[in-house]
């Protein structure tokens, strides 16, 4: 059974820094790409970053481009956000996804975790 | 990276067929084959619906079928359940390495 358990999320000062991290069981976790994706209070969707399998490709919407990093240790089975110089606009919940289609790097997201609250306030 | 648009709701009978409508552009829903659809319940993740456009991940149900036409793609549910009841959001791969998500559609079951 495909399990993706997040953690990290916690109230945080407007600029300061976040490790979000998910840890993954139930599939061969090299072989696909994986997913943030949040959704603000009362908001839809918004797709934040993809990992390739490999971890060599990654890609990031234009409102974290430079502020966040995404990778992951597939030693490990764990995907990681790491979210430097927080905004307001960043509080959400965050889920990690896994990807549809084994070797793409974007597939639909069919597995994802239960989220994590992220608040960003003074 | 605009968000693509969705109707903010639906509404139909038990029984009835309803369709989404996800208008994009060129460099996103018109130019790849990589439209999703999730479901979402309220307080509950979102659920893969129809990735690759058309295709259904197993498990679920066939009363859900995807489709494309130009810059728009389309979700349609036959045999409406009152189960069905949830929000619904598209996503598209970009031209820019990106995806993008739709503001998301209120389906409302009668």
């Amino acid at each position: 059974e495909v399990q993706l358990l997040e953690s990290g999320g916690d109230l945080v000062q407007p600029g300061g820094s976040l490790r979000l991290s998910c840890a993954a069981s139930g599939f061969t976790f090299s072989n696909y790409a994986m997913n943030w994706v949040r959704q603000a209070p009362g908001k839809g969707l918004e797709w934040v970053s993809t990992i390739s399998g490999s971890g060599l490709s990654t890609y990031y919407a234009d409102s974290v481009k430079g502020r966040f990093t995404i990778s992951r240790d597939n030693s490990k089975n764990t995907l990681y956000l790491q979210m430097n110089s927080l905004r307001v606009e960043d509080t959400a919940v965050y889920y990690c996804a896994k990807g549809t289609v084994s070797g793409r790097h974007f597939s639909g997201c069919d597995y994802w975790g239960q989220r994590t609250l992220v608040t960003v306030s003074s | 990276q605009s968000a693509l648009t969705q109707p903010a709701s639906v509404s139909g009978s038990p029984g009835q067929s309803i369709t989404i409508s996800c208008t994009g552009t060129s460099s996103d829903v018109g130019g790849h084959n990589y439209v999703s659809w999730y479901q979402q319940h309220p307080g509950k993740a979102p659920k893969l619906m129809i990735y690759d456009v058309s295709n259904r991940p197993s498990g679920v149900s066939d009363r859900f079928s995807g489709s494309k036409s130009g810059n728009t793609a389309s979700l349609t549910i036959s045999g409406l359940q009152a189960e069905d009841e949830a929000d619904y959001y598209c996503s598209s791969y970009t031209s820019s390495n990106t995806l993008v998500f739709g503001g998301g559609t209120k389906l409302t079951v009668l």
